[in-house]
């Protein structure tokens, strides 16, 4: 069964300053991968996804991921954060013929 | 406007009661799912459906109960026999049956055993 490991559960951070969220996946043959974020009391959005082809992913809000199948790693980075983008982020994986399976979240403190 | 629409936002049962939470579509997503979400632990899939009329277990089933007679509506039924019901409850939708598809989810129900 895949598995996703997020590995940090909070990360605080200063307006302006950059940001790296951590997503590790469990390996499988075709591997397809997600990160959404939560702001609070709602459902979620889609910030971005890897399917196949470029390893460098660009989603909404300026945020991007870099795919990299040698270390399982699909890691969510922003140059410039806003306090806007306070929330809580999934990292997510589904395979051919498996449902999506989330990690465990990551909650975005951006401070003033 | 099109969009995924849950209710009610809030809801409280006695233990003991049964309970249904609505979730409807207008997108004309092929694909609808039920997520349960519970602090520090992510969103587990509790059941999901492809096609009118078929549904499957996800990885938290037990307790929990649901149907797909329309396109549009996929309701999920959390019965007495759900041992620990309070949480926030997510239904999304996507727009074919595959695994890659992005999807598209409600803004929620918080349920409370009371």
């Amino acid at each position: 069964a895949q598995s996703v490991t997020q590995l940090d559960s909070q990360v605080p951070v200063f307006e302006e300053a950059p940001v790296e969220l951590r997503c590790n996946y469990s390996s499988s043959v075709s591997v397809y991968l997600f990160w959404y974020v939560q702001y609070p009391n709602q459902g979620l959005q889609l910030l971005l996804k890897y399917l196949s082809g470029s390893t460098l992913v660009k989603g909404i809000n300026g945020f991007e991921a870099e795919f990299n199948k040698s270390q399982t790693s699909f890691h969510l980075r922003k140059p410039s954060v806003h306090i806007s983008d306070t929330a809580e982020y999934f990292c997510a994986v589904s395979g051919r013929n498996t449902p999506l399976v989330f990690g465990k979240g990551t909650r975005l403190s951006v401070i003033a | 406007d099109g969009g995924i629409t849950q209710s009610p936002k809030y809801l409280f049962r006695k233990e003991g009661q049964n309970v249904t939470l609505s979730c409807e579509q207008n997108l004309n997503h092929d694909a609808m799912y039920w997520y349960r979400q519970d602090p520090g632990q992510g969103l587990r899939l509790i059941y999901y459906s492809q096609i009118v009329n078929d549904f499957q277990k996800g990885d938290i089933a037990e307790g929990y109960s649901v149907s797909r007679e329309k396109k549009e509506s996929f309701p999920l039924t959390v019965t007495s026999a759900q041992k620990n019901p309070t949480a926030f409850y997510l239904c999304a939708s996507s727009p074919e049956r595959a695994y890659t598809d992005t999807q598209y989810f409600g803004p929620g129900t918080r349920l409370t055993v009371l």
